[in-house]
């Protein structure tokens, strides 16, 4: 079975500063991953996903992240955060089909 | 194009009353999916739906029952509501393997 670890539940950082979400899976078989962020009071959207190709994926907003096969790590990065970006983010993987497990979610709260 | 729609957006039910959450996408998409989302517990699949016709269990689907209208739309009912249905349901749909695009939640109160 595939399972999705956010490793922190919130995160506070200074606008401007460099943030990184983590997330680790597990899976015996290959799978798809996701980053999705959802703003207060609204549905998720995504943020970027890695189907196979280079392991550094670019999504919308400035964040990118890494898929690390070895670690089975799909970390969530962005080298300078805005107030605007105060979210809830999920990581989530998928095996080659339509099941997907999502994480507990990061709360990501941007200081002034 | 509208997306993901939802209704109703809010809903306060007494226990055992029952109701039914509308879901239609407007994207052609095979597969459709329900989701409640509690705090701290990321989302938990309750139904879906890999195509027209088809419905299997999620995660969490005790309690409720869905039916898939058409490829259009996906329904999501609650016989006898219970306080621990208390939550926000989000619709989503995709195409196989790939993203899923969410409506924007109903949220649901049981008293």
């Amino acid at each position: 079975a595939q399972s999705v670890t956010q490793l922190d539940s919130q995160v506070p950082v200074f606008e401007e500063a460099p943030v990184e979400l983590r997330c680790n899976y597990s899976s015996s078989v290959s799978v798809y991953l996701f980053w999705y962020v959802q703003y207060p009071n609204q549905g998720l959207q995504l943020l970027l996903k890695y189907l196979s190709g280079s392991t550094l994926v670019k999504g919308i907003n400035g964040f990118e992240a890494e898929f690390n096969k070895s670690q089975t790590s799909f970390h969530l990065r962005k080298p300078s955060v805005h107030i605007s970006d105060t979210a809830e983010y999920f990581c989530a993987v998928s095996v080659r089909g339509f099941k997907t497990i999502f994480g507990a979610g990061t709360r990501l709260f941007v200081k002034a | 194009n509208a997306g993901v729609t939802q209704t109703p957006k809010f809903q306060v039910l007494k226990t055992g009353q029952s109701m039914t959450l509308q879901c239609a996408q407007d994207m052609n998409h095979n597969s459709m999916y329900w989701y409640r989302q509690d705090p701290g517990m990321g989302l938990r699949l309750i139904y879906y739906s890999a195509s027209e016709g088809t419905t299997d269990k999620g995660e969490v689907p005790n309690g409720y029952n869905v039916s898939r209208l058409n490829k259009r739309e996906f329904s999501l009912r609650l016989e006898s509501a219970a306080p621990s249905q208390t939550s926000v349901y989000f619709c989503a749909s995709s195409e196989t393997g790939s993203e899923q695009f969410f409506g924007p939640g109903t949220r649901l109160t049981v008293l």
